[in-house]
């Protein structure tokens, strides 16, 4: 699976839109690219996935560019219960190992 | 999503005592679970892959004897730490993956390990 690079860290206002960038340069044809968000001492959950085309969910919308290679996460509304690390994970559909990277940790301030 | 819990969420144990988490996926059926082990400020590394039925499949570096998983049925995985030492100590997660929860794979919410 390509290997993805977001920043290590983000503050984001409470109430603005929050962007999370993610790199995937190396991105193949019929990779997906994932995300997930861990909380504190809770266990991963799932946000979002796309192909090509941008999508949106009642979590987030996902905005991938055209040659694939970064994409970014927005979370329309950030609340305080939004602050936990997000990892961007690219992988063939199909094969279910998901490669955990360090992630960004995204911290809504008041 | 489908709903993935685990068993115990947190647990203390002596040192060369065998302790057993249980994954179970609550509102589908896993085909492939999958077991994942957190140290304190650091990301999740895959310790196993598990279709039901079949013997696990181990990451480099991770002894199957020490941690043994059994996914004997379509909804409940567990990992046994046997023999375990302090420096197992860590927060252990599973996920679960199956057709009918939608081809995603979903978290439990872990399980945190101390051995004393």
């Amino acid at each position: 699976d390509a290997k993805t690079t977001q920043p290590p860290s983000m503050d984001c206002a409470e109430g603005r839109a929050a962007n999370l960038p993610c790199n995937h340069s190396t991105i193949s044809g019929n990779e997906y690219v994932y995300w997930y968000r861990q909380i504190h001492s809770q266990g991963p959950q799932y946000i979002i996935h796309g192909l090509k085309n941008n999508e949106t969910n009642e979590m987030a919308s996902l905005i991938i560019t055209e040659d694939r290679k970064s994409s970014t996460l927005i979370l329309p509304h950030a609340t305080l219960r939004d602050t936990a690390v997000y990892y961007c994970i690219v992988r063939v559909d199909g094969n279910n190992r998901l490669a955990f990277g360090k992630g960004n940790q995204v911290v809504v301030i008041p | 999503g489908a709903v993935v819990s685990q068993h115990p969420s947190w647990v203390i144990c002596k040192s060369g005592t065998s302790v057993k988490i249980e994954c179970r996926s609550l509102d589908f059926q896993a085909t492939t679970m999958f077991w994942y082990r957190q140290f304190p400020k650091q990301s999740l590394m895959l310790m196993a892959t598990s279709n039901e039925g079949s013997k696990a499949t181990y990451e480099q570096g991770v002894e199957k004897d020490k941690f043994l998983i059994n996914h004997a049925s379509l909804t409940l995985s567990t990992l046994t730490v046997t023999s375990a030492h302090p420096e197992d100590s860590s927060f252990y997660i599973c996920s679960a993956w199956g057709a009918s929860g939608g081809y995603e794979q979903y978290f439990g919410p872990g399980t945190r390990l101390t051995v004393t």
